[in-house]
């Protein structure tokens, strides 16, 4: 099975600190995403990778940067936390090959900014 | 633009009741279409999906979803809803020819299930 793993379920922290979020998969796929779920909106994308070092914004992207060093691993960082980025985040995963396009997703990450 | 609409915010259901949560798309040409459940606390799974072929969909706990594409429709049905379903479901299409798998997410609608 197909696993994505995110570091952290549950994080705190102030505003203006930087902030990571690590998203892991482990079945060598291509493309990776990074969503935020907010009540009522459904869930909206930041940013997206489809190889190393590659990089799309999504449509929300203003507060927020992604670092994909590795294929396997996909960060999400928020360069000066501010209380309205107090969310789930998700990241998925895909792979480009066949006509599969599942995403697999993580189990979240809720951040709290205080 | 894509776009997909849910035009249910939230349902309840008596348990052993049939299920019916709606999704319209709008799209150029036939999308990819899913439908994604999310319990309390935890990531996204998928229930099923439709590329071509039949248009009635199987999917996992006893789900299917019917592609309508004169009505740019792709419902999602359960004949008998368990208490275990209640959730959150997700509606999402998909731009063919992409290589990036970009999804278009509906907002959502909540499932509760009374005893």
């Amino acid at each position: 099975d197909v696993k994505v793993t995110q570091s952290s379920r549950y994080l705190v922290k102030r505003t203006g600190e930087k902030v990571f979020l690590e998203c892991v998969q482990d079945m060598d796929h291509e493309n990776m995403f990074w969503y935020r779920q907010d009540p009522g909106l459904g869930l909206r994308l930041i940013y997206f990778s489809y190889d190393v070092k590659m990089k799309e914004k999504g449509d929300i992207p203003e507060g927020y940067s992604v670092s994909r060093e590795k294929k396997e691993r996909f960060s999400l960082i928020l360069e000066s936390a501010s209380t309205n980025q107090t969310s789930m985040y998700l990241c998925a995963s895909l792979t480009q090959g066949g006509f599969s396009y599942e995403q697999y997703f993580g189990p979240g990450t809720r951040l709290t900014v205080t | 633009a894509q776009s997909v609409t849910q035009p249910d915010i939230h349902i309840t259901v008596s348990e052993g009741a049939s299920l019916e949560l709606r999704c319209n798309y709008s799209y150029g040409a036939t999308p990819y279409l899913f439908w994604y459940v999310q319990s309390p606390g935890q990531g996204l799974q998928l229930l099923l999906k439709y590329f071509s072929g039949d248009t009635l969909v199987q999917g996992i706990k006893g789900f299917e979803a019917e592609f309508k594409r004169s009505q740019s429709s792709f419902n999602l049905r359960k004949p008998s809803v368990h208490w275990s379903d209640a959730a959150e479901y997700f509606c999402a299409v998909g731009a063919r020819g992409g290589s990036q798998g970009n999804l278009i997410f509906g907002k959502g609608t909540k499932l509760s299930v009374k005893p």
